[in-house]
């Protein structure tokens, strides 16, 4: 079975710059999960998708984040514009049911 | 408010030594608790989960965790470690019900002597 699939791996952008970060979840599982992960530290939710909508983004800094979940498949975490205190992994995820949430390998942003 | 804390910044165990990383939670309703494994690079990956009835918990690569309601604790153990377990060391508690998001700790690293 693939894993959840998450790219670029790797961006070094400087500030003020933009990015988008995409993800492809497994398939068939409907919620999808964007976790920020900042050196030294556990992730933190970002924002999570139920098929196309919105459940929780509250912890979504909405001035310079932005995230879409198309077709309730594929989706894509914006940054405009980036600020230094953004340099960290970010960590899509999704899930079938029942709190197993399975995790991509991370894009690795570095603001410079 | 839900939070999770692995007391253990950092800790080194010799190969084949016991292991134990601790993890506490603070969850008001039942827990739904995790433990992933995050190696250098990579993402993390599932190494146990509980969810309700038996209060220990096997998981993958040997590792098992017993989950204790009066202590709000869910401990990480592993009999007998191999080098390859070194890695970062997570705690999750799940919020909002069977669709809640995680809530995780800061991490345990772990480095193992050979």
């Amino acid at each position: 079975e693939a894993g959840v699939a998450q790219s670029p791996r790797y961006k070094i952008i400087e500030k003020r710059q933009s990015v988008a970060f995409w993800c492809n979840p497994i398939s068939g599982h409907a919620t999808l999960y964007w976790y920020q992960q900042i050196l030294g530290q556990g992730p933190k939710l970002l924002i999570q998708f139920q098929n196309n909508g919105v459940v929780d983004d509250s912890q979504l800094p909405k001035d310079r984040f932005s995230a879409e979940r198309l077709k309730g498949v594929d989706s894509t975490l914006k940054i405009q514009p980036a600020k230094l205190e953004d340099s960290a992994v970010y960590l899509c995820a999704s899930s079938p049911s029942r709190n197993t949430i399975y995790f991509g390998e991370g894009s690795w942003l570095t603001v410079v | 408010a839900q939070s999770v804390t692995q007391p253990d910044i950092h800790i080194t165990v010799s190969e084949g030594a016991s292991l134990e990383l601790r993890c506490n939670y603070s969850y008001g309703a039942t827990p739904y608790l995790f433990w992933y494994v995050q190696s250098p690079g990579q993402g993390l990956q599932l190494l146990l989960k509980y969810f309700s009835g038996d209060t220990l918990v096997q998981g993958i690569k040997g590792f098992e965790a017993e989950f204790k309601r009066s202590q709000s604790s869910f401990n990480l153990r592993k009999p007998s470690v191999h080098w390859s377990d070194a890695a970062e060391y997570f705690c999750a508690v799940a919020t909002g019900g069977s669709q809640g998001n995680l809530i995780f700790g800061k991490g345990t690293k772990l480095s193992v002597k050979p």
